[in-house]
């Protein structure tokens, strides 16, 4: 258990509709970062906070945002959903916001499936 | 587009064989290279974060070598047992800013 906690679980919804995905960190660690997998893809990155402000971004679409709040949680807001947003997302979480050389530390995921 | 490489795909050993496995990345620009370990229905665990030309990490039977110059690094297992039986992704940056790009992974599947 890496003391990564995300919510729910699993996740099914139809096109076009929006949903947040929530994720706690380890307590004390300052960055949250959100991975998408998919069946076809490997990790990809899509966006890192830091102490709730927005620190590194990857290959995120706009139709997805994100935000870290002042107990240091965070959410992934998806919205206008489509058949290829089917996916695993990851939360990872690390001590500090050097983003390239912290241990991230990953959560169990939400299964997340658009049909 | 960063590419990362890991070969081979996949990979069978038979208990108590020592194993390595190769992450090849582009040699130009160098931050950092991560290792994970990545259990089927688990999430990723991380084994090393490698940041200096020539670095060799060790966690048990696990370790790695780093060489930025040429882009490669290598993650070895001495005497695998089935409980090491995972995928094994590593992840390259090359700056400060840019995203982290993983490979594929290597699956590693050791029979008893």
């Amino acid at each position: 258990d890496s003391g990564v906690t995300q919510t729910p679980k699993h996740l099914i919804t139809a096109t076009g509709q929006r949903v947040t995905l929530r994720c706690s960190p380890r307590s004390g660690d300052l960055s949250v970062y959100w991975y998408q997998q998919s069946l076809d893809q490997g990790l990809q990155f899509l966006i890192q906070y830091y102490n709730g402000e927005e620190r590194a971004k990857g290959n995120i679409l706009e139709r997805f945002s994100a935000q870290q709040f002042p107990d240091l949680h965070s959410e992934l807001n998806l919205s206008s959903l489509e058949l290829g947003d089917s996916a695993l997302y990851f939360c990872a979480s690390s001590a500090q916001g050097s983003y390239g050389t912290d241990t991230q530390y990953f959560g169990p995921g939400t299964r997340l499936t658009v049909l | 587009i960063l590419n990362v490489e890991q070969s081979p795909q996949s990979l069978h050993v038979q208990e108590g064989d020592s194993t390595n496995f190769t992450c090849s990345f582009p040699s130009s620009n160098f931050y950092a290279l991560h290792w994970y370990r990545w259990e089927t229905a688990k999430s990723p665990e991380a084994l090393f974060v490698m940041t200096l030309n020539g670095d060799e990490k060790k966690k048990g039977r696990i370790s790695a070598t780093l060489n930025t110059k040429e882009g490669y690094s290598y993650l070895y297992i001495k005497g695998s047992q089935p409980e090491d039986s995972a995928t094994y992704l590593c992840a390259f940056i090359d700056s400060g800013n840019t995203p982290l790009v993983f490979g594929k992974g290597t699956r590693l599947s050791v029979i008893a």
